[in-house]
C-alpha cells in the first residue's frame, strides 16, 4: 500500500523566504509526526498531531516555524523568513494511533536555504 | 527526560562477521525502545521495537536486540553481515506520556568490508 509521502523531495530557497513542506500520511493513521534531521543537531523531534490539533508543539524551534493539519490527513508544515540553519531534512511519519502504534516514515524533503 | 546513546559513530565489520551496534537509554518510566535504519537519500524504516512484550526482540533483514534493564542497554546484533546492510542506524526511545515522540541517539554508520 501507499507509505507517508512528503512534498516536494528537494526545496531551494532565499533567506528570508517563506516555505511550505507538505506531508501525506498513511490513511487512516491518526498520528502525525514532524522531525528535523541535520548534520550539526541530528534526528530532532518538531510537533505532533492527533487528528487536527497539536497537543506537543514543544521541538518548533523558534515562532517562525508553525505547522497545522486538516481533514486529519494532510500536514503542512510552514517556515517563515527562512535563515541558512533552517538548511535540514525534514521528516514526516504516521502512526496508526497515538500510543503502541510504529511510526512509518516518509523520505523527506531536504530544504537549503542560500 | 528521556535520551539515547549510541556508542560508535562509525562501526566496520567484515563481510559474514558479527554486527554488534550498541544503544544505551535513559529514562524515568518504563520506556519504548527502537532501532531505525536509514539508507543514503531515504527516509527511515523500521528495523525493530522493543515494547515490554519480551526482551529479545526480532526484527526485519536477520537483526535483533535485547533489552536489558540492569544495563540499560538495547544493543543491535546481527550473526553475519551482508553487503546490503551498509546504512545508518538509528536508536531511539519514547514513552508513553502524552504521546510517543521518538528521541534519537546520534547513529552509527555501519560499513561492511568485502
Amino acid at each position: 500500500g501507499a507509505g507517508v509521502s512528503q512534498s516536494p523531495s528537494n526545496k531551494v530557497t532565499e533567506k528570508g523566504k517563506d516555505v511550505e513542506l507538505r506531508c501525506d500520511p498513511i490513511s487512516g493513521h491518526t498520528a502525525l509526526y514532524w522531525y528535523r534531521q541535520s548534520l550539526g543537531q541530528g534526528l530532532e523531534f518538531l510537533i505532533y498531531f492527533q487528528g487536527n490539533s497539536a497537543p506537543d508543539k514543544s521541538g518548533l524551534p523558534s515562532d517562525r516555524f508553525s505547522a497545522e493539519r486538516t481533514g486529519g490527513s494532510v500536514s503542512t508544515l510552514t517556515i517563515q523568513r527562512t535563515q541558512q540553519e533552517d538548511s535540514a531534512v525534514y521528516l514526516c511519519a504516521s502512526s496508526p494511533r497515538p500510543f503502541g502504534g510504529e511510526q512509518y516514515f516518509g523520505p523527506g524533503t531536504r530544504l537549503t536555504v542560500t | 527526560a528521556q535520551s539515547v546513546t549510541q556508542l560508535g559513530s562509525h562501526v566496520s565489520v567484515s563481510e559474514g562477521a558479527l554486527v554488534l551496534l550498541r544503544c544505551n537509554y535513559s529514562s524515568s518510566v518504563p520506556p519504548y525502545l527502537f532501532w531505525y535504519v536509514q539508507y543514503p537519500n531515504q527516509g527511515l524504516q523500521l528495523l525493530l521495537k522493543y515494547t515490554s512484550a519480551a526482551t529479545l526482540v526480532k526484527g526485519i533483514n536477520g537483526f535483533e536486540a535485547e533489552f536489558k534493564k540492569s544495563e540499560t542497554s538495547f544493543h543491535l546484533t546481527k550473526p553475519s553481515a551482508h553487503m546490503s546492510d551498509a546504512a545508518e542506524y538509528f536508536c531511539a526511545v519514547s514513552v508513553m506520556i502524552g504521546n510517543e515522540k521518538l528521541t534519537f541517539g546520534t547513529g552509527t554508520r555501519l560499513t561492511i568490508i568485502p
